[in-house]
């Protein structure tokens, strides 16, 4: 398995472009997440879907969409690129297990700039 | 939102030397977390907590749940290079398990 996979792996991108992060995971896995990553900022939730179908925001959606059409795939969609989205961005899985948590697992991460 | 407090943000040691990092909250919590981001690389899971007062070991780590449920910590002993990375402590949102809430990280610098 390749688990989570990311692509592109860095991007530059001018204020008020468009762009699409990409995620797949080939676990099956139920559940997937976004998080962004500022320096020395931990990682904030941006979006997740607990499904195909299924999406929730997180606590910084603002500026993000998403989609969820199938269960391997979970893109990250910026509309109108702004210098505050300069971040590093992950995407996660996890499964349910019925316990009190759900191990997530982690793509390698995109690193965005907007200039 | 939920926030935790990690302490210290940043460590510089001696290979060999013992370290210990700890996470605190104001809230209570039913799983705490302790995961390492390697330089470059997404986070991966160290060790996860189910029970106030639990002990759990992984080789050189051992972490703890706090008996108040509000913090938690972890330690590596006999420290070697390649523990260099971020450590983060995350806890889940209550009322669900699918959702983590991360600490801001301890950042490990190992000289050899």
């Amino acid at each position: 398995n390749a688990g989570v996979t990311q692509t592109p792996k860095f991007r530059i991108l001018k204020i008020g472009q468009s762009m699409t992060l990409q995620c797949t995971q080939d676990m099956n896995h139920n559940y997937m997440y976004w998080y962004r990553q500022d320096p020395g900022m931990g990682l904030k939730l941006i979006y997740y879907s607990v499904g195909a179908g299924i999406t929730d925001k997180g606590e910084v959606p603002n500026g993000y969409n998403v989609s969820r059409s199938t269960t391997e795939d979970f893109p990250l969609r910026l509309e109108l690129a702004a210098p505050s989205q300069t971040s590093v961005y992950f995407c996660a899985s996890s499964y349910p297990t019925g316990g009190p948590y759900n191990e997530q697992f982690f793509g390698p991460g995109t690193r965005l700039t907007v200039l | 939102g939920q926030q935790l407090n990690q302490s210290p943000q940043s460590m510089f040691i001696q290979e060999g030397e013992d370290v210990s990092m700890n996470c605190t909250s104001s809230s209570i919590f039913n799983t705490w977390l302790w995961y390492k981001q390697d330089p470059g690389e997404g986070p991966v899971l160290l060790i996860a907590l189910y029970k106030a007062g639990e002990l759990t070991s992984n080789g050189r780590l051992t972490a703890q749940f706090g008996i108040t449920r509000k913090d938690s910590f972890l330690n590596i002993s006999a420290s070697i290079p390649s523990d260099v990375g971020i450590y983060f402590c995350a806890v889940g949102f209550q009322g669900g398990s699918e959702k983590l809430v991360f600490g801001k990280g301890m950042k490990l610098t190992v000289n050899p």
